[in-house]
């Protein structure tokens, strides 16, 4: 059973401040997904990330892939307070074609 | 828009009461996907179609659950004798290979 686990689930941040978002996935997955999510809203797609060592960046946001690890991370810079919500990580079942296996999320706050 | 659209946003019923949901995917989009999501929680897996065939079902879809897109265009998810545990956000996504792109979600409340 294909188990994707992100750390930490909740992250208070002062702006100004860097800090990375693990997710971690139990089986080979050939694309991952980060996903935004603000309260009451729908899930805005973030990164696509297709390959081992793959890296991405958008504004204030990188992110990572590892897939021998299994792993990727999100790196925020200089956290804004316009960065709050929930980041979520997914990854496919079953072919990049299949639905995904999301994390829980990371609840991001970023204060003043 | 030419987004993913979900109605009705919002959706209040009694326990016992039948329900359903309409998705309109992209158009080129032949993938639609629907998901569940509770509070504080990640979107958990329902069901996806391609087309007009629907592909894979969760084991979360009980047989109260039915969904169908029958010329491959729009979706819709019903719900049957709903019950308090059915409340929670229902997101439908949809792709052409690159990625899926969620609608704004119908939040279903069960009283």
């Amino acid at each position: 059973e294909l188990k994707v686990e992100q750390n930490p689930l909740f992250l208070s941040m002062q702006e100004g401040k860097n800090y990375t978002i693990y997710c971690n996935y139990s089986t080979t997955s050939d694309r991952l997904y980060w996903y935004r999510q603000d309260p009451g809203k729908s899930l805005e797609s973030l990164f696509v990330l297709l390959s081992n060592g793959a890296v991405k960046q958008e504004g204030r946001l990188m992110a990572s892939l590892d897939t021998k690890a299994r792993l990727s991370t999100l790196h925020i810079t200089a956290a804004v307070h316009d960065l709050s919500a929930t980041y979520f990580c997914a990854v496919n079942y079953g072919g990049s074609q299949g639905n995904l296996i999301f994390g829980k999320g990371t609840k991001l706050s970023v204060k003043p | 828009d030419t987004g993913v659209s979900q109605d009705p946003r919002h959706k209040i019923t009694k326990r016992g009461q039948n329900v359903t949901f309409r998705c309109d995917p992209i158009s080129e989009h032949n993938r639609l996907y629907w998901y569940r999501q509770t509070l504080g929680q990640g979107p958990e897996f329902l069901t996806y179609f391609q087309n007009e065939a629907q592909l894979e079902k969760s084991r979360l879809l009980s047989d109260r659950f039915s969904a169908e897109r029958p010329k491959g265009s729009f979706s819709t998810l019903e719900i049957q004798r709903t019950e308090q545990g059915d409340s929670a956000m229902y997101l439908c996504a949809s792709s052409s290979g690159q990625g899926q792109y969620f609608g704004a979600g119908t939040r279903l409340s069960v009283l």
